[in-house]
């Protein structure tokens, strides 16, 4: 399985933008790019996934780098329900049945 | 926005019973998977499921666990034989496929005493 590389934690305000980086230098041509986060106990939830171009949806932006190697995942007003674990996995598409690997993550705390 | 469902949210059991977890997956979804989670470990991949058979199973996925899709809508998995260490979150997941994101249901707490 491609691996990613993502910081332990980070620490924001609320209301400020923030910026969560992923490392992914093995990615292959045919990886798509997943962030997932994780509230204190809740399931996995889907953030937002992209392969090459940048993407938004209503929860946040997928920057990806031009040679793919790493993204940001970009919560434009960070508010207290954003703190979780947060997860940057690569998942192919050739496969339709692929499984996600899920890493240690990155603990994402918000500061009143 | 449609929700994967888990049932029950809690569910103890003494070591050595069956167990059944149950998921309703996304009605449009053909692509399912268990994943468990230690209190304070990482998220685990234990099967996926796809056109009525395994797709791909995990060394955790030994033989005292099974799953099936018996109706067309229930996704279920069962420990025939529980043991301590399968307490744990279990979590239910679908997807319509490789270019979608995954839904997770809220998860069962299993805990074998």
């Amino acid at each position: 399985d491609a691996k990613t590389t993502q910081p332990n934690s980070m620490e924001s305000n609320e209301e400020e933008p923030v910026h969560l980086p992923c490392n992914h230098s093995t990615i292959s041509g045919t990886d798509y790019i997943h962030w997932y986060r994780q509230l204190p106990s809740q399931g996995p939830e889907y953030v937002i996934h992209g392969l090459t171009s940048n993407v938004n949806n209503r929860m946040a932006s997928l920057a990806i780098a031009e040679d793919r190697k790493s993204s940001t995942l970009i919560l434009h007003r960070a508010t207290l329900r954003d703190a979780a674990v947060y997860y940057c996995i690569l998942r192919n598409s050739q496969g339709g049945s692929e499984k996600l690997v899920f890493g240690k993550g990155m603990k994402l705390t918000v500061n009143p | 926005e449609p929700e994967v469902t888990q049932t029950p949210s809690h569910q103890v059991t003494q070591m050595g019973q069956e167990v059944i977890l149950r998921c309703v997956p996304i009605s449009n979804h053909l692509y399912f998977y268990w994943y468990r989670q230690i209190l304070g470990q990482k998220v685990e991949f234990l099967v996926s499921f796809y056109n009525n058979e395994i797709s791909e199973k995990s060394e955790i996925f030994d033989d005292q666990f099974s799953v099936e899709r018996p109706d067309g809508s229930n996704f279920t998995l069962k420990i025939r034989s529980t043991k301590l260490e399968d307490s744990a979150m279990y979590f239910c997941a679908s997807t319509q496929g490789a270019d979608y994101g995954y839904t997770f249901g809220s998860g069962t707490r299993l805990t074998v005493v």
